[in-house]
């Protein structure tokens, strides 16, 4: 299957840091980036839905100001998590699909934890 | 409310015999479901998908069925094996480029 490569794998930072994530498809260009939470025993959320070269499209609740994406390639997103607290701590796992196809495949994820 | 349920939160099998993974949601714009499979701190691993044309769809070991009208699909896993052991995701989407929605996961566990 394609691959998806996401990094940090871990990262530990103050409350009131900005962190930020990257995301990028490695062998296939993805028009659209998924950005996903999951906290302990839930299921993934999808946070934001990225197209390349357009603004991110926000799920309800979830902060546009807070939780900055930026999908400025075909193979690349961010999601930047600004002035982060405690209870941003979660793990956050993008995912890239390509053009028309419903599968999407994900990256390893990143575990932030905000002291 | 949750759209998409997977209401066995573990799974127990012996090695050799089948897996049956279970999912039901209730959005009837879903018209596309997969199957992931995921360790602790990985992201999920696309396993098999099936779009709303279909009520069934094979490859290799596993298999997904679909039936529309009780908004149930399935995963088989014949024979399981011990590398199966894991939490799988069953998700559903309107297709193309939509995200997501995920199931609470079911932990299957392949025992010898």
């Amino acid at each position: 299957g394609a691959v998806v490569s996401q990094h940090p794998s871990w990262v530990i930072c103050k409350s009131g840091t900005s962190v930020k994530i990257e995301c990028r498809s490695l062998d296939f260009q993805a028009t659209t980036m998924f950005w996903y939470r999951q906290f302990p025993k839930q299921s993934l959320m999808l946070m934001a839905t990225s197209n390349e070269g357009s603004k991110a499209t926000y799920e309800q609740g979830v902060e546009k100001d807070k939780f900055l994406i930026n999908h400025a390639s075909l193979t690349l997103s961010t999601l930047t998590v600004t002035s982060a607290h405690p209870e941003d701590s979660s793990f956050y796992i993008c995912s890239a699909s390509a053009r028309g196809l419903g599968i999407q495949y994900f990256g390893a994820g990143t575990r932030l934890s905000v002291l | 409310d949750q759209q998409v349920k997977q209401n066995s939160p573990s799974l127990s099998v012996q090695e050799g015999r089948i897996s049956i993974l279970n999912c039901d949601y209730t959005n009837s714009m879903f018209d596309y479901f997969l199957w992931y499979k995921k360790y602790p701190a990985e992201g999920p691993t696309f396993l098999i998908s099936i779009s709303s044309i279909k009520d069934k769809n094979e490859d290799g070991r596993f298999t997904v069925f679909l039936n529309k009208s009780a908004k149930h699909l399935s995963l088989h896993i014949v024979p399981s094996q011990p590398g199966d052991s894991a939490v799988y995701f069953c998700a559903s989407s309107g297709g193309g480029a939509d995200g997501l929605t995920f199931g609470k996961g079911t932990h299957l566990i392949i025992q010898p």
